[in-house]
């Protein structure tokens, strides 16, 4: 069935550095794809999303570009701040179900 | 504010007593569902609505109900909790299921001892 694999964590970086966390899926058809960030005590949120080959999902300084070659949509940031410190999930719509697959989370932590 | 509301954000109970997690949107949004959330694990599904009397399971449904009744609202019930249930669960809604975002709640810590 439809998956997602995202790359496990924690992660840890200082504040400024590049961030990269890497997902890649499985699907029979053409899925919509998403992140989202969940901040401590906190429910999961979206942070951008792509619903086609070569779209690219941006905000907060993040990005994500969908790969249908590679089957991947990795997740980065330029500079990444304290304030980033959250878990990420990859998360994919494979359109012809109602479920949302999400990754099992990336967990980030950015030190000063 | 536009918000799926979760009660309680904490609960602890024992094994057996019947408890009830209310969540309710405020966002007219016909799609509602439940997920748990468990280390090394990430989020599963256990039960799903797409509207008013419609619902369906998940990947993990059991040990759970659920009801729509209306559409603001879709509680999680446990009838007879059990140590296994204990877990962070959360409610989330959207207004389609295909390339809309879910809105998430902030989340119902269980412990079942």
């Amino acid at each position: 069935g439809d998956s997602v694999t995202q790359m496990e964590g924690p992660v840890t970086l200082s504040e400024e550095a590049f961030l990269t966390i890497n997902c890649t899926y499985t699907a029979t058809g053409y899925p919509s794809l998403f992140w989202y960030v969940q901040y401590p005590g906190e429910g999961l949120q979206l942070l951008l999303k792509a619903t086609k080959a070569d779209d690219k999902g941006s905000n907060k300084g993040f990005e994500a570009t969908y790969r249908k070659e590679t089957t991947s949509f990795h997740l980065e940031k330029g500079s990444v701040q304290v304030s980033d410190s959250a878990v990420y999930f990859c998360a994919l719509n494979p359109r012809s179900g109602y479920a949302l697959n999400f990754g099992k989370g990336t967990s980030l932590l950015v030190t000063p | 504010e536009a918000q799926v509301t979760q009660n309680p954000r904490y609960l602890i109970t024992v094994t057996g007593k019947k408890l009830t997690v209310t969540c309710s949107q405020n966002m007219n949004h016909e799609y509602m569902s439940w997920y748990r959330q468990d280390p090394g694990l990430g989020l599963r599904q256990i039960y799903y609505s797409m509207n008013v009397e419609v619902t369906d399971k998940g990947d993990v449904p059991e040990g759970y109900k659920v009801s729509r009744k209306e559409k603001r609202n879709f509680p999680l019930i446990l009838e007879s909790p059990s140590p296994n249930q204990t877990s962070l669960y959360f409610c989330a809604s959207s207004p389609q299921v295909s390339d809309s975002p879910l809105h998430f709640g902030n989340g119902t810590r269980l412990t079942v001892t």
